[in-house]
């Protein structure tokens, strides 16, 4: 079965250091896999996705991600954080066992920028 | 721009009631998603529906059940409202054409059952 795990809770950084927050996948086929966003009391906003191509994607909001088949990771980064851009991420995959365009999502990693 | 309305932003029924949550997507999108999200747990896929009439059980299908009469809007039912339902309600979309799965969310709904 399709499944992200986001190993960390929640990531503390301070505006204007470098970010990552951190996802890993298991799949069978190629990996469709996707980053969204949830600020308080929102819906999820999509940040970015990677299906093909070019191993590092970039997003919304300045974010990137970096696929890397051996490691099975698709980790999210920002060269410089703010602290707007505190919120809740999430990584998804697609779930390939299916005929359906279903997501399935990690757990959530919430990231608290410091000024 | 793809837009995913809910009828309700909060939401405070009793238990034992019967819930109806709505969802409207403007974009023709033949797909759409119903979750709850709870903490250190994510989003679980309730139902989805692939085509007007057309449902699919998810991940998590007990005590609900879902509507789709029109291809804009799926409705979550909860028959008989338990405070184990309390809980943030999120709709989705996404185009079956697309190939790409991205999927457009609502502003959820805060459920909570007393």
């Amino acid at each position: 079965a399709q499944s992200v795990a986001q190993p960390e809770d929640q990531v503390n950084v301070a505006e204007g250091n470098p970010l990552t927050v951190k996802c890993t996948y298991s799949v069978s086929g190629n990996p469709y896999l996707f980053w969204y966003v949830q600020y308080p009391n929102r819906g999820l906003q999509f940040l970015l996705k990677y299906i093909t191509g070019d191993n590092l994607v970039k997003g919304s909001y300045g974010f990137e991600a970096e696929f890397n088949k051996s490691q099975t990771s698709f980790h999210l980064k920002k060269p410089s954080a703010l602290v707007s851009d505190s919120a809740l991420y999430f990584c998804a995959v697609r779930d390939s066992n299916t005929g359906f365009q279903k997501l399935v999502f990690g757990t959530g990693t919430r990231l608290l920028v410091s000024p | 721009d793809v837009k995913v309305t809910q009828s309700s932003r909060y939401l405070v029924k009793r238990t034992g009631e019967k819930v109806f949550l709505e969802c409207v997507q403007d974009m023709d999108h033949e797909n759409m998603f119903w979750y709850r999200q709870d903490p250190g747990l994510g989003l679980r896929l309730i139902y989805f529906s692939y085509d007007v009439k057309m449902k699919e059980k998810g991940d998590i299908p007990e005590g609900y059940s879902v509507s789709r009469e029109k291809k804009e809007r799926f409705s979550l039912i909860l028959e008989s409202a338990s405070t184990n339902q309390t809980s943030m309600y999120l709709c989705a979309s996404t185009s079956a054409g697309s190939g790409t799965y991205e999927q457009y969310f609502g502003p959820g709904t805060r459920l909570t059952v007393t």
